[in-house]
C-alpha cells in the first residue's frame, strides 16, 4: 500500500531549479515527509524532512501544501552530481516502528 | 571519520552456500537496519535492531538471519533458504531519540551463481 506517489522520471537542465513533486494524500497528522536520494550503486542519502512548514537546508527546500496532501522538493541550482533517484517517504513522528518505506522514487537526470 | 562500513563491495557465492555480510558503524547509534534492493526497485526492510541482543523481522526476513552482539556491528547472513539472494544489500543506522534520520552504508552487491 503505497503512501506516496512520485513520477518515475524527470529531466532538468544544469544550473536550473529541479522541482520534484510527491503526492501523499492519505498522510495523517502525526506523519512527517522525508526525502532521500540515491546515486547509482550507492546507499541512500538523507536530504530533508518536514511536518507542515516549509523547510530549507544547504541541500534543498521542501514545500508542503497547506492541506499536507502533497509536497515539492526543490534543488535550487541542479548540478550533474544531483542525478539520482529521489525518494519521498512518509513516516510517523513517534512509535516503535522506525523503518523507512521506500517506493520506486523519481529518477532525476540533470543534463548539461 | 564517523560512518558506516560494509564489506565487501562485491560478493560472489555458489548456490546453496550461506554468506555473511558485514556492517559496522562508529556513529554510536543504537538502531541498525538491513535493506535489500532489486534492480529498478525501492528498498525493502529485512531486519532491524534497536538495541544490543535484540532485533525484529522486517518485511522480507525469510531466508535471512542477523545478530547484534555489539552496538557497532550488525552482520546479516543470507542462508541457502533465501530463494533469490542476488541483490544489492544496504545497511543503515540511526539514533533512537528524536527524528532518527537513517545513515546508510555503501552497500554490498551479492551475486549467487
Amino acid at each position: 500500500d503505497a503512501k506516496t506517489t512520485q513520477p518515475p522520471s524527470m529531466d532538468c537542465a544544469e544550473g536550473r531549479a529541479a522541482n520534484l513533486p510527491c503526492n501523499h494524500s492519505t498522510i495523517s497528522g502525526n506523519e512527517y515527509v522525508y526525502w532521500y536520494r540515491q546515486i547509482h550503486s550507492q546507499g541512500p542519502q538523507y536530504i530533508i524532512h518536514g511536518l507542515k512548514n516549509n523547510e530549507t537546508n544547504e541541500m534543498a527546500s521542501l514545500i508542503i501544501t497547506e492541506d499536507r496532501k502533497s509536497s515539492t522538493l526543490i534543488l535550487p541550482h541542479a548540478t550533474l552530481r544531483d542525478t539520482a533517484v529521489y525518494y519521498c517517504i512518509v513516516r510517523p513522528i513517534r512509535g516503535s516502528n522506525y523503518k523507512l518505506t521506500f517506493g520506486k522514487g523519481t529518477l532525476l537526470t540533470v543534463n548539461p | 571519520d564517523g560512518g558506516i562500513t560494509q564489506s565487501p563491495k562485491y560478493l560472489f557465492r555458489k548456490e546453496g552456500q550461506n554468506v555473511t555480510l558485514s556492517c559496522e558503524q562508529n556513529l554510536n547509534h543504537d538502531a541498525m537496519y538491513w535493506y535489500r534492493q532489486d534492480p529498478g526497485q525501492g528498498l525493502r526492510l529485512i531486519y532491524y535492531s534497536q538495541i544490543v541482543n535484540d532485533f525484529q523481522k522486517g518485511d522480507i526476513a525469510e531466508g535471512y538471519s542477523v545478530s547484534r552482539e555489539k552496538k557497532e556491528s550488525f552482520p546479516l547472513t543470507v542462508t541457502s533458504a533465501q530463494k533469490n539472494p542476488t541483490a544489492f544489500y544496504l545497511c543503515a543506522s540511526s539514533i533512537l531519540q528524536g527524528l532518527h534520520e537513517q545513515f546508510f552504508g555503501p552497500g554490498t552487491r551479492l551475486t549467487v551463481l
